[in-house]
């Protein structure tokens, strides 16, 4: 049990509408980073919050958009769905700063489909 | 991007111990070297981590080679609960995890 929680766990949506998953980070944590996971693969960085700014992204279009809010939760926002945006999306918390060991702690994701 | 390499998939006899490699060459001097694994419908679990000297905690050792560019992860007696894929992974910095596509852990019984 990591602390880190993220809701819905399951999602359907259909091509061309907007979602938005959240993620509660674990206590004393001020960084978030989302990741996608196809299936069989190993997950892929989208973006990572940094005390409510925006500290790196991945090659991820702009559609897939994010915040943080002051209490360091966070939001993984995705318009437009494409059917190639089914995936298990993650989110990791971790202590942020100049440190560089980097340890994060995973939720369970959220599976969405795309129909 | 940080790549690294690892076997596709490894089986163990439960209760013996397992021994995970990973190649890293393009490692830069002060990158870490950390493990995650990843249980079945669950998200990745953090493992253990090193830069230069070989670490031990509770769910495993980590064996660092002199020259940094590759590493071991041992399980020292494995368990059914052990299977899972296992990710290898050196740090940048502090921005993001690139992961491969790891080793899937069978654990015979």
């Amino acid at each position: 049990e990591t602390g880190v929680t993220q809701s819905p766990t399951h999602l359907i949506k259909t091509r061309g509408q907007q979602v938005t998953l959240r993620c509660s980070s674990q206590s004393g944590h001020n960084t978030v980073s989302w990741y996608q996971q196809a299936l069989g693969q190993g997950p892929q960085f989208i973006f990572q919050y940094y005390r409510e700014e925006e500290n790196g992204r991945g090659n991820f279009p702009p559609r897939f958009s994010g915040l943080q809010f002051p209490n360091y939760s966070s939001e993984l926002n995705v318009n437009a769905l494409e059917l190639d945006d089914s995936a298990l999306y993650l989110c990791a918390s971790s202590l942020g700063g100049l440190q560089r060991q980097n340890i994060q702690y995973f939720g369970a994701g959220t599976r969405l489909s795309v129909l | 991007d940080a790549k690294t390499t690892q076997p596709n998939s490894m089986e163990s006899n439960e209760e013996e111990p397992v021994h995970l490699p990973c190649n890293h060459s393009t490692i830069s001097g002060t990158d870490y070297i950390h493990w995650y694994r990843q249980l079945p419908s669950q998200g990745p679990e953090y493992v253990i981590h090193g830069l230069t000297s070989n670490v031990n905690n509770r769910m495993a050792s980590l064996a660092i080679a002199e020259d940094r560019k590759s590493s071991t992860l041992i399980l020292h007696r494995a368990t059914l609960r052990d299977a899972a894929v296992y990710y290898c992974i050196h740090t940048l910095g502090n921005e993001k995890l690139t992961f491969g596509t790891g080793t899937r852990l069978t654990i015979i019984p």
